[in-house]
């Protein structure tokens, strides 16, 4: 099995902040990883896909990058409605998430 | 727009059978794979399995033996069984589109599940 090891499992940042959380798989995906938002209460919301592309309609403030086993996903300027959980997802073997990573307002 | 809706029992009997169905509206079931994915409270997310629209599956191998997944085309939905409940089955379950099987694009709400006597 793939293992996604997310770090920070949570974070707090200002409004304006640039946000960074990383992706580790336990082995080599290629850029076979997708990225998550989860707000309270409600379903998952695509927003990164094969690691770097945009999902439609997301904004652009969100990016990711990585090839291989290390990936990362930034929020350029956080904003009040990005408060939510993140996860990381590979699809190089079957499906694993990473556990998340909790991101508050300062 | 596509929408997915599970339906089934809120509450389920310790070593009994869980069984919930996912309806798919404003779009063709076909052409697509369906997933089956839970939450258990204040925790992550976790991959049951998949279908495809003509019946070919995969699952979670943690969860393989007590898993089976079913289509019905004619009325666009897909269903999942999970034997021998246990307490930590206990999750909201959500129903999802795959595009390719590698990602999530549209999800249910959510189910949640209670496991108890």
């Amino acid at each position: 099995d793939i293992q996604m090891t997310q770090s920070p499992s949570s974070l707090s940042a200002s409004v304006g902040d640039r946000v960074t959380i990383t992706c580790q798989a336990s082995q080599e995906i290629n850029s076979y990883l997708n990225w998550y938002q989860q707000k309270p209460g409600k379903a998952p919301k695509l927003l990164i896909y094969d690691a770097s592309s945009l999902e439609t309609g997301v904004p652009s403030r969100f990016s990711g990058s990585g090839f291989g086993t290390d990936f990362t996903f930034t929020i350029s300027s956080l904003q009040p409605e990005d408060i939510a959980t993140y996860y990381c997802q590979q699809y190089d073997t079957l499906i694993t998430f990473g556990q998340g990573t909790r991101l508050e307002i300062k | 727009q596509v929408q997915l809706q599970e339906s089934g029992p809120g509450l389920v009997k310790p070593s009994e059978t869980l069984s919930l169905t996912c309806t798919v509206s404003g779009g063709s079931i076909g052409r697509y794979f369906w997933s089956w994915i839970r939450q258990p409270a204040g925790k992550g997310l976790e991959w049951i399995g998949r279908i495809s629209s003509s019946g070919s599956t995969s699952y979670n191998p943690s969860l393989k033996s007590r898993v089976s997944m079913s289509v019905d085309a004619s009325k666009n939905q897909f269903s999942l069984k999970l034997t021998s409940m246990t307490a930590a089955d206990t999750a909201v379950y959500f129903c999802a589109r795959s595009r390719g099987a590698t990602l999530f694009d549209y999800w249910g709400q959510g189910s949640l599940v209670t496991v108890s006597s």
